[in-house]
C-alpha cells in the first residue's frame, strides 16, 4: 500500500543548529513534493516544492533535496531559530490518482 | 490579496447532526480542496473540486460531500455526525501551474467538535 513516513517523534534543536526533517514514501511515483509549516491553530503554509527530475532546491534558509532512488526527501533549516518552531509537513502529488497526500508532519523545536 | 476563508471557524454538534462547511477560495482560484486533520490520523484527503465538478475523492463514507459553485466557493457537508468526526476541517484553494504543480493555499479550518 501507499505509504509516507514522516518521523512522528518530535526534533528538539539548539538555535543556530541545522535542522534535518525526513519524509520516507512507498509505492509512489510522485511529479514533484511539497513542505509545508504549520503553526498551532493554523492552515498549512506552503514552503517548497521540488520536482522529481530536481535533485535539491533552495529557498533562503530552507534546502530540500528529493532522491527518487531512496524514495526520500530531506528538509533541511540552517542557522535555526525559535521562531522556525512548528510542525512540518511534507506532500507528494499521486501521479496515478492526481491527490495531494500528506504525511503525518514532524514537530520541530528550537530552543535558545 | 484576501486569502482563503473558512466558516465557521468553531462549532459544536451532537451525533446524528449534519454540518455545512463554506470555504472561499482566494480570487481566481477555481480549484478548492478539503482535508480532515486530526492528530491520530494527520491530514487526510476529503475532496477537489474544479469548476463545479468533483475531480478527486478521497476513501471517506458517503455522509461526506461536497460541492462547488460557479464562483468557486465550496461548502461541504456531514451528514449524520459521529464522535469521530471531531476533527479541524481545511479548505484550500490552488491555482494550477502549467506545468500541473498544486501549490495550496490553506484557510484557517474549521473546528468542528461532536458531542
Amino acid at each position: 500500500s501507499q505509504k509516507i513516513e514522516q518521523n512522528s517523534e518530535a526534533l528538539n534543536i539548539q538555535e543556530g543548529k541545522t535542522a534535518t526533517l525526513t519524509c520516507n514514501y512507498t509505492n509512489y511515483s510522485p511529479a514533484y513534493l511539497q513542505w509545508y509549516r504549520q503553526d498551532p491553530g493554523r492552515g498549512p503554509v506552503f514552503l517548497l516544492l521540488i520536482r522529481e527530475n530536481e535533485k535539491e532546491k533552495r529557498k533562503e534558509r530552507l534546502k530540500v533535496t528529493f532522491d527518487t532512488t531512496l524514495k526520500q526527501s530531506l528538509f533541511h533549516i540552517t542557522a535555526s531559530q525559535p521562531a522556525d518552531s512548528a510542525t512540518y509537513l511534507c506532500a507528494l502529488h499521486s501521479s496515478n490518482t492526481g491527490k495531494l497526500i500528506f504525511g503525518q508532519g514532524t514537530t520541530l523545536q528550537v530552543k535558545p | 490579496k484576501a486569502g482563503v476563508t473558512q466558516t465557521p471557524r468553531y462549532l459544536i454538534k451532537t451525533r446524528g447532526q449534519q454540518v455545512t462547511l463554506s470555504c472561499s477560495p482566494i480570487s481566481g482560484h477555481r480549484s478548492v480542496s478539503w482535508y480532515q486533520q486530526t492528530p491520530g490520523q494527520g491530514l487526510q484527503f476529503l475532496f477537489e473540486y474544479f469548476s463545479e465538478t468533483q475531480r478527486n475523492k478521497g476513501n471517506f463514507p458517503g455522509r461526506f460531500s461536497g460541492r462547488q459553485f460557479s464562483n468557486s466557493r465550496s461548502e461541504m457537508n456531514v451528514s449524520t455526525l459521529e464522535l469521530g468526526d471531531s476533527a479541524l476541517y481545511l479548505c484550500a484553494s490552488s491555482l494550477v501551474t502549467g506545468s500541473g504543480a498544486n501549490v495550496l493555499t490553506f484557510g484557517a479550518g474549521s473546528r468542528l467538535t461532536v458531542l
